[in-house]
């Protein structure tokens, strides 16, 4: 299947700076990208859609000013979580789906420790 | 509402025994659904896939699921499982209203020497 990457894979952070997890797919295009949270013990928490070339949209209850994603082509987009506090800590997981449609496939996850 | 639920949360099983992990689709969803596999600390790894055509898909790791559209159903299972396939298995369904997937709230296989 299709490979998506994700980078960096585990990241600890003081309280109030940011950190920027990057997603690839690696050997497919993709219009479309995902950003998940996901809790211990729980099921995907779609945080935002990212579609290249324009703005991500956010789903209800997710602060897009502090939770900044980009996708500048067809094969990264970037989630920055600005001025990260403890409760920012989660695992968090991207994924892309093809320009052709059909499955989505998914990065390893980032690991995010804020102290 | 759109829906996928995956009818049990823990399915423990003994090595070598078969299995079936349950999940129903509500009928508003499309009908292109998947399972996916999570390991700990790992992403989703995308079992198998149903599209059209059919009913009965394959995957990897020997796993298979069938669609069965009047039971709205899409179990997943395996006719003899190892340690390894000790994992979080996640059923998903994609909403063309939404272009999003649902997921199910997981279920955990845990395979027993």
């Amino acid at each position: 299947g299709a490979v998506v990457s994700q980078h960096p894979s585990r990241v600890i952070c003081k309280s109030g700076t940011s950190v920027k997890i990057e997603c690839r797919s690696l050997d497919f295009q993709a219009t479309t990208m995902f950003w998940y949270r996901q809790f211990p013990k729980q099921s995907l928490m779609l945080m935002a859609t990212s579609n290249e070339g324009s703005k991500a949209t956010y789903e209800q209850g997710v602060e897009k000013d502090k939770f900044l994603i980009n996708h500048a082509s067809l094969t990264l987009s970037t989630l920055t979580v600005t001025s990260a506090h403890p409760e920012d800590s989660s695992f968090y997981i991207c994924s892309a789906r093809e320009i052709s449609g059909g499955a989505q496939f998914f990065g390893p996850g980032t690991r995010l420790t804020v102290l | 509402a759109q829906s996928v639920t995956q009818l049990d949360s823990q399915v423990p099983v003994f090595e070598e025994a078969p299995v079936e992990l349950r999940c129903n689709y509500s009928s508003s969803v499309s009908v292109y659904l998947f399972w996916y596999v999570q390991y700990p600390n790992q992403g989703l790894q995308l079992l198998l896939k149903y599209l059209s055509g059919s009913t009965l898909v394959k995957g990897i790791n020997g796993f298979e699921a069938e669609f069965n559209k009047s039971q709205t159903s899409f179990h997943l299972r395996k006719p003899s499982v190892h340690i390894s396939d000790t994992a979080e298995y996640f059923c998903a369904a994609f909403s063309s209203n939404t272009g999003k997937l649902i997921f199910g709230q997981g279920t955990t296989l845990q395979v027993k020497p």
